[in-house]
């Protein structure tokens, strides 16, 4: 059964600081790997989606890397700001079917 | 294009009560799915619809819970009797091939408190 663990749960960083998010996975025979941003009383934004093919995905200040034979993602954030203050989950899907398997989520926190 | 649409998006119940959600996916999306999202934790899929068709239900507490998907487009989970343990975000999400390479689309969930 896979399982998919966040670390941390929660960070609160200062504005304009650069900060990783990290994301473990028990099965590393997986599709791919998403990266969502969920707000407050709203439903998940996909941010990134990584192919298991692939190392690493960009999008603006984001870059998603993927390390499949250790079952680790990381999710890095350049010069983070106060809008960048949400709930970062990941998921993993458990069979071509689709089925998204979700981390516990990291609550990030960007103060002024 | 629209997103997917959530109905209600609050509802505050009694246990032992029933409750009912709605979800209209987005246009051509073959796959449907219900996420439980409890406080702290990340979503669980309860079922998954291919077309009008379920693909999994394994997660689904089925002697209270029930899904359906008429003609392959809208949906609707059903919660009878709602216990405690029930008070959740419930996210509907859609996708438009039964392939994990497409991402999935969520809709802004209904919370629902049972007390």
């Amino acid at each position: 059964k896979q399982e998919v663990t966040q670390i941390p749960a929660a960070l609160s960083v200062p504005e304009g600081e650069n900060l990783v998010l990290n994301c473990s996975f028990t099965d590393s025979a997986i599709y791919n790997l998403q990266w969502f941003r969920q707000d407050p009383g709203k439903g998940l934004t996909s941010l990134l989606l990584i192919q298991s093919s692939q190392r690493e995905q960009t999008s603006g200040r984001l870059n998603a890397s993927l390390d499949k034979s250790s079952g680790r993602s990381t999710l890095y954030i350049a010069a983070s700001q106060p809008g960048d203050s949400a709930t970062y989950l990941c998921a993993v899907p458990g069979t071509s079917y689709g089925k998204l398997t979700f981390g516990q989520g990291t609550i990030l926190t960007v103060h002024p | 294009e629209a997103g997917v649409a959530q109905s209600p998006r609050y509802k505050i119940i009694e246990k032992r009560q029933s409750v009912a959600f709605w979800c209209n996916p987005i246009s051509g999306h073959a796959t449907l799915y219900w996420y439980q999202q409890i406080l702290g934790q990340g979503p669980k899929l309860l079922i998954q619809f291919q077309n009008n068709g379920v693909v999994d239900d394994s997660q689904l507490p089925k002697d209270r819970f029930s899904a359906e998907r008429l003609k392959g487009v809208d949906s609707t989970l059903k919660i009878q009797p709602a216990k405690l343990e029930d008070s959740a975000v419930y996210l509907c999400a859609s996708s438009p091939n039964r392939g994990s390479v497409k991402t999935q689309y969520f809709g802004p969930g209904t919370r629902l408190l049972v007390l």
